[in-house]
């Protein structure tokens, strides 16, 4: 069963622009992760935030985490071309299982 | 350097015919785990190992057999492939902390087609 769901499962901007994906899921979880994959390669993992965490940082990224609606976002500030990629939210109930989104495609043009 | 190596990367094979993917992770990870990614269907758990001789079925076991006999390695076997097994598969690791698992590393993948 598909636990996240991504939205939107595209998006095309300016590089410069900033880049919202939402990340939608429907039971309870310990964390939420978010990672990048390019081009059919291994994902790389981006961002972990736990149940009890709102918000998180890292470089030109920002998570949020929203358990009462069941729902995060991630947030690429000033995109570049090399962000390119598909990213994948992916959350963790505990006991080894993790769930993955469909994945928004981001398109940076330069 | 820290990674998770899968071999092979590509593999044509043919309807019945058994076939091994093999894993090895050389960071000391409690936590493996197999996923298959199809176009639409983003990436689904084939199986899951907490530590050695432990394994766990994911959302789509049907059709693949895991074991876990040393820490660093994670074959994942196709006793009798079909076509709609047609797929690209990744191999994880991460460290655990009580049963949470962490960020996961991943191998390059597995572009496997059967005929």
């Amino acid at each position: 069963s598909q636990q996240g769901e991504e939205d939107p499962q595209a998006l095309s901007i300016q590089e410069g622009e900033n880049a919202t994906m939402n990340c939608s899921y429907k039971t309870s979880i310990n964390n939420l992760q978010w990672y990048r994959q390019n081009s059919g390669r291994g994902l790389v993992h981006l961002i972990l935030i736990r149940s009890n965490e709102r918000e998180k940082h890292s470089g030109r990224l920002r998570v949020t985490l929203d358990t009462s609606k069941k729902s995060s976002s991630l947030l690429i500030t000033a995109s570049r071309a090399a962000d390119t990629a598909s990213y994948f939210c992916a959350t963790g109930k505990g006991g080894g299982k993790l769930i993955f989104g469909q994945g928004t495609e981001l398109s940076v043009k330069p | 350097e820290a990674q998770v190596t899968q071999n092979p990367r590509y593999l044509i094979t043919v309807t019945g015919k058994k076939l091994t993917v093999t894993c090895s992770q050389n960071m000391n990870h409690e936590y493996m785990s197999w996923y298959r990614q199809d176009p639409g269907l983003g990436l689904r758990q084939i199986y899951y190992s907490m530590n050695v001789e432990v394994t766990d079925k994911g959302d789509v076991p049907e059709g693949y057999k895991v074991s876990r006999k040393e820490k660093r390695n994670f074959p994942l076997i196709l006793e009798s492939p079909s076509p709609n097994q047609t797929s690209l598969y990744f191999c994880a690791s991460s460290r655990l902390a009580g049963s949470e698992s962490y960020e996961q590393y991943f191998g390059p993948g597995t572009r496997l087609t059967v005929t």
